[in-house]
C-alpha cells in the first residue's frame, strides 16, 4: 500500500512571494490533515479536512494560507505571500476516518523564506 | 494552557538497554487517546503506539509499551532492548474525542540518542 505523497520536499524562496505544497493521501482515506512544524516544536494542525469539506482551520493564518481539497483525495495548501516565521516543515497526514486513532504521515515539505 | 508537557528534551541510553520518555497530559474531556509517533532525520512521523482513555490495559507494540497512570495524567513510553535505530526524536500527542474535532495536539518531544 503506497504511503502519503507529498511534493515538493524542499522549496526556498523569499519573502513575499507565494509556493504551493501537494499531498496525495493514503487511498480510501477521507480525513486529511496539515501540519506545520517550525524547528524544535512538535507539529501544529492547520487544517483538517473530511472528504472535500473543512473540518477544522482555527490555526489556519488565513489572511496569507488557504488549502483545498476539491474531488476529496488530493489537496494543495498555499501560502501568499511568504513570511519569514513561515520556514518551517510542512507535514500532511490521512487517515481511514476521524474516529480512527491513527493517522499516516507523509515525508514533509521543509520550506525555507529567505 | 499546554495539554502536552515533555520535560525531557534529550536522552541517552546503551544500546539494548531500556529507556522511558516521559509526558504528561491536561485535559477535562473524559474522552481521549493518547499517542506516541518517532521522527527519524528524514522528517517522517511514524507511528508508534495508542492508548484510549478507557483502555484498561497498558499499551504494548513489540519494544515499545506505554506505562498509562490516569490519575496522574502521565503517559510515559518504554523502549526496551534499545536498538541503533531507535535514535530518533520522539512525540507525544493527545486527541480529545468530545472537543477539538479530534484534532492531534504534540508535546514539544524528546531526542533520544542510543550509543553503542
Amino acid at each position: 500500500e503506497a504511503g502519503v505523497a507529498q511534493s515538493p520536499r524542499y522549496k526556498i524562496i523569499e519573502k513575499r512571494q507565494s509556493v504551493a505544497f501537494w499531498c496525495n493521501p493514503i487511498s480510501g482515506h477521507a480525513t486529511l490533515y496539515w501540519y506545520q512544524q517550525i524547528l524544535g516544536q512538535g507539529p501544529k494542525l492547520l487544517i483538517q479536512f473530511q472528504n472535500n469539506g473543512v473540518v477544522d482551520d482555527s490555526q489556519l493564518p488565513k489572511d496569507r494560507f488557504s488549502a483545498e481539497r476539491l474531488k476529496g483525495v488530493d489537496s494543495t495548501l498555499k501560502i501568499q505571500p511568504a513570511k519569514l516565521e513561515d520556514s518551517a516543515v510542512y507535514l500532511c497526514a490521512s487517515s481511514l476516518d476521524m474516529n480512527r486513532a491513527e493517522q499516516y504521515f507523509g515525508p514533509g515539505t521543509r520550506l525555507t523564506v529567505t | 494552557a499546554q495539554k502536552i508537557t515533555q520535560t525531557q528534551p534529550g536522552m541517552f541510553v546503551q544500546e539494548k538497554e531500556a529507556v522511558t520518555l516521559d509526558c504528561t497530559y491536561d485535559t477535562s474531556d473524559p474522552s481521549y487517546g493518547l499517542f506516541w509517533y518517532k521522527q527519524p532525520s528524514s522528517g517522517e512521523m511514524i507511528f508508534l503506539i495508542y492508548q484510549g482513555s478507557y483502555d484498561q490495559q497498558n499499551a504494548t507494540e513489540g519494544r515499545y509499551s506505554l506505562n498509562f497512570q490516569k490519575a496522574r495524567k502521565s503517559a510515559n513510553l518504554v523502549i526496551s532492548a534499545s536498538q541503533l535505530g531507535d535514535s530518533a526524536m520522539y512525540f507525544c500527542a493527545m486527541r480529545e474525542v468530545n472537543t477539538g474535532f479530534q484534532k492531534l495536539v504534540f508535546g514539544t518531544g524528546t531526542r533520544l540518542l542510543v550509543s553503542p
